[in-house]
């Protein structure tokens, strides 16, 4: 079963813009987890932030955590052509650390 | 370097004929998992494991066993493979559950 779904599916923007993106997930967590994905190949991991987290930094990444909405958004800012790729996020239900459950994605496609 | 390396990168294979994909990591990582991503559903974990001899299913286990008889490696089996199980598996390890490290992938096609 997915329990993250992103929003928007894809997303097109011009090199320097911000981009972001949306995840909600089903059932409380641990921890949530953001990772990128360049065509077809093995994930990267970028980020995690932790149930009682609401804000985290990481360079240009900047993440947030609802966990009352079940929801967190990655704000890439000042884009580049290098960050077109997928971006998942993952979730690890509460009481689970090894489960660690992928939404279906945001293609994100930066132009120069 | 650390590293996921996963074997073959590339499969062809036909309906019912036995194939394992292999899964070694040279981190000391405890958690290790495999994935299968097909188009529009995103990734779905078929089996983790926590521990040598400590596995468990995931959301689609079916038509796949696993072992973990040593902590580097984590072979995937699929006993008789049919072409619903074609589909690009990655495997993923970490030490404690967060900020996987995945593989390069393997792309199997069952034809």
């Amino acid at each position: 079963s997915q329990q993250g779904e992103e929003d928007p599916q894809a997303l097109s923007i011009q090199e320097g813009e911000n981009a972001t993106m949306n995840c909600s997930y089903k059932t409380s967590i641990n921890n949530l987890q953001w990772y990128r994905q360049n065509s077809g190949r093995g994930l990267v991991h970028l980020i995690l932030i932790r149930s009682n987290e609401r804000e985290k930094h990481s360079g240009r990444l900047r993440v947030t955590l609802d966990t009352s909405k079940k929801s967190s958004s990655l704000l890439i800012t000042a884009s580049r052509a290098a960050d077109t790729a997928s971006y998942f996020c993952a979730t690890s239900p509460t009481g689970t650390a090894s489960k660690l459950t992928f939404g279906t994605g945001t293609r994100l496609q930066v132009t120069l | 370097e650390a590293q996921v390396t996963q074997n073959p990168r590339y499969l062809i294979t036909v309906t019912g004929k036995k194939l394992t994909v292999t899964c070694s990591q040279n981190m000391n990582h405890e958690y290790m998992s495999w994935y299968r991503q097909d188009p529009g559903l995103g990734l779905r974990q078929i089996y983790y494991s926590m521990n040598v001899e400590v596995t468990d299913k995931g959301d689609v286990p079916e038509g796949y066993k696993v072992s973990r008889k040593e902590k580097r490696n984590f072979p995937l089996i699929l006993e008789s493979p049919s072409p619903n199980q074609t589909s690009l598996y990655f495997c993923a390890t970490s030490p404690g559950g967060t900020g996987y490290t995945f593989g390069s992938g393997t792309r199997l096609t069952v034809v």
